[in-house]
C-alpha cells in the first residue's frame, strides 16, 4: 500500500494564479480530509470528502477555495486567483471510515509558495 | 469550543534524560487524545492514541481528565526523536475532525 499520495509536493504559483493540489487516498479508503498548515501554526482543519460528496467544509475559506472528489481519480483542492496568504503546506488525509477507531492517515503535504 | 495547547514551542534535551511534551485541553463531552510526530518534512504519522494505551518507542501518555491534559513522556531521549510532535483531539465516538495544537519542536542534543 503506497500510503495517501501528494502532488505536486512543491508548488510556486504567482499572485493570482490558480493552484491545484492532488491526493489519493489510500487503497481502501474512501473519505479524504484536507488540513493547511501556516508557518509557526498547528494543522488547522479545511474540509472532509467523501466520493462525490463534501461532508464537512466548516475549515474552508468562503471564497477561492474549493475541494472536490470525484468517483474516479484523486480528491483535488483548488485555489483560485492566490494570495500570499495563501503561502502554507497543505496535508491531505485518509481513513476507511468515520468511526473513531479508523486511524487517518496523512500524505506527505504540498507546499504552496505564493510569490 | 475545541482547543488543544502546546504551551512550548521548543525543547531541547540532551540525549539520555527525560522528556515530558505538554498538552492540555478543552473539550464539552468525551474526547479522544492523539499524539503524531513529524519528522523533517515528512508525513505526520500517528504515534500513539490513548484510547489504545500503548506505548510506542518509548513514548507513553495518560489522559488526565482532571487537569485536561495528556503529556507527552518518554524516560530517556534519544538522537533520532527529534522531530515536531503535535497533539491532537477529537469526539470519542462518530464523525469528528481533527484538532491540532501548534506543536512542540524537540531537539535532542547528543
Amino acid at each position: 500500500n503506497a500510503g495517501v499520495m501528494q502532488n505536486p509536493r512543491h508548488l510556486v504559483r504567482r499572485r493570482g494564479q490558480e493552484a491545484r493540489l492532488r491526493c489519493s487516498p489510500m487503497k481502501g479508503h474512501s473519505h479524504v480530509y484536507w488540513y493547511r498548515q501556516l508557518p509557526e501554526e498547528g494543522l488547522k482543519f479545511m474540509v472532509y470528502l467523501q466520493k462525490e460528496n463534501i461532508i464537512d467544509e466548516s475549515g474552508m475559506p468562503k471564497e477561492r477555495f474549493s475541494a472536490e472528489f470525484p468517483k474516479e481519480g484523486p480528491s483535488i483542492l483548488r485555489i483560485q486567483q492566490v494570495v500570499r496568504g495563501d503561502s502554507a503546506a497543505y496535508f491531505c488525509a485518509s481513513s476507511p471510515g468515520t468511526d473513531s477507531g479508523n486511524t487517518i492517515y496523512f500524505g506527505e503535504g504540498s507546499w504552496l509558495t505564493v510569490v | 469550543a475545541q482547543r488543544v495547547t502546546q504551551p512550548e514551542k521548543l525543547l531541547s534535551v540532551f540525549k539520555g534524560a527525560p522528556v515530558e511534551l505538554k498538552c492540555n485541553y478543552s473539550y464539552s463531552g468525551s474526547p479522544e487524545l492523539f499524539w503524531y510526530v513529524q519528522y523533517s518534512r515528512q508525513r505526520l504519522q500517528l504515534l500513539l492514541r490513548h484510547i489504545s494505551r500503548e506505548s510506542i518507542k518509548g513514548f507513553t501518555a495518560d489522559l488526565n481528565k482532571g487537569e485536561t491534559s495528556f503529556h507527552l513522556k518518554k524516560p530517556f531521549a534519544q538522537e533520532e526523536d527529534s522531530a515536531m510532535y503535535y497533539c491532537a483531539l477529537s469526539r470519542l465516538s462518530g464523525y469528528s475532525t481533527l484538532t491540532f495544537g501548534k506543536g512542540t519542536m524537540l531537539l535532542v542534543s547528543p
